[in-house]
């Protein structure tokens, strides 16, 4: 079956660093993509790992590890701003495929 | 661009009424997708077209359900007839296939069966 474990939930205060991890089994695997989401708001794209290591934007910075089946998405200097949701999505195949969701981790950041 | 446009933001409706669900997509992306999201079940993937052909039905809960993507700046969901388990928040969102890991979700249409 397919699986993607996140933890519920993470609580942090600002000027922090959090790690979210990501573990997966699915049937295929391309790529682990990681999105945000505030409450009441729409999902929007942070990162994309096709490849083994470290992806840095920012404050934000992914990792895949394929052997593992493993990623993290994180979060450096935190700020209020960044209580959110945190998804991470595994892309199963090539162009043209879906992506599967992981139900997503509640990030909280108190000052 | 104005990015993926969803319409109604909200709607209420009674058990029984059809409703419709409207997305245009951002122009040149060439997949659409259509999500459910509850606190129960998280985000679900209920269908997918690329190139205005649905690929993936196999997350429409029931024959109640169903898509349209007449041209590449138009999809629609329907549901008839609407039940309250049908309550949730439903997203639009688009991409390039080549990118799919890549996608823009709309604002979503906060639905309420009563």
């Amino acid at each position: 079956g397919q699986s993607l474990e996140q933890p519920s939930e993470v609580t942090a205060v600002e000027g922090a660093i959090v790690q979210i991890n990501c573990t997966y089994q699915t049937s295929g695997f391309y790529g682990l993509s990681w999105y945000q989401q505030h409450d009441g708001g729409a999902p929007t794209f942070l990162s994309y790992n096709a490849l083994d290591g470290l992806e840095e934007t920012g404050r934000f910075s992914s990792f895949l590890s394929r052997s593992d089946s493993y990623g993290y998405l994180l979060l450096q200097e935190l700020q209020m701003k960044d209580s959110a949701s945190y998804f991470c999505a595994v892309r199963e195949g090539q162009a043209g495929t879906a992506l599967i969701f992981g139900k997503g981790t509640t990030l909280s950041v108190s000052s | 661009d104005a990015g993926v446009i969803q319409s109604p933001r909200h709607e209420v409706t009674e058990m029984g009424q059809e409703v419709t669900l409207r997305c245009k997509p951002i122009s040149g992306h060439n997949s659409l997708f259509w999500y459910r999201q509850t606190m129960m079940r998280g985000l679900e993937l209920l269908i997918y077209f690329n190139n205005n052909v649905p690929i993936d039905d196999s997350g429409m809960p029931e024959d109640r359900f169903s898509a349209k993507m007449p041209n590449a700046s138009f999809s629609t969901l329907k549901i008839q007839p609407s039940e309250p388990r049908d309550s949730a928040v439903y997203f639009c969102a688009s991409s390039l296939a080549r990118k799919g890991y890549e996608q823009y979700f709309g604002p979503g249409t906060r639905l309420t069966v009563t």
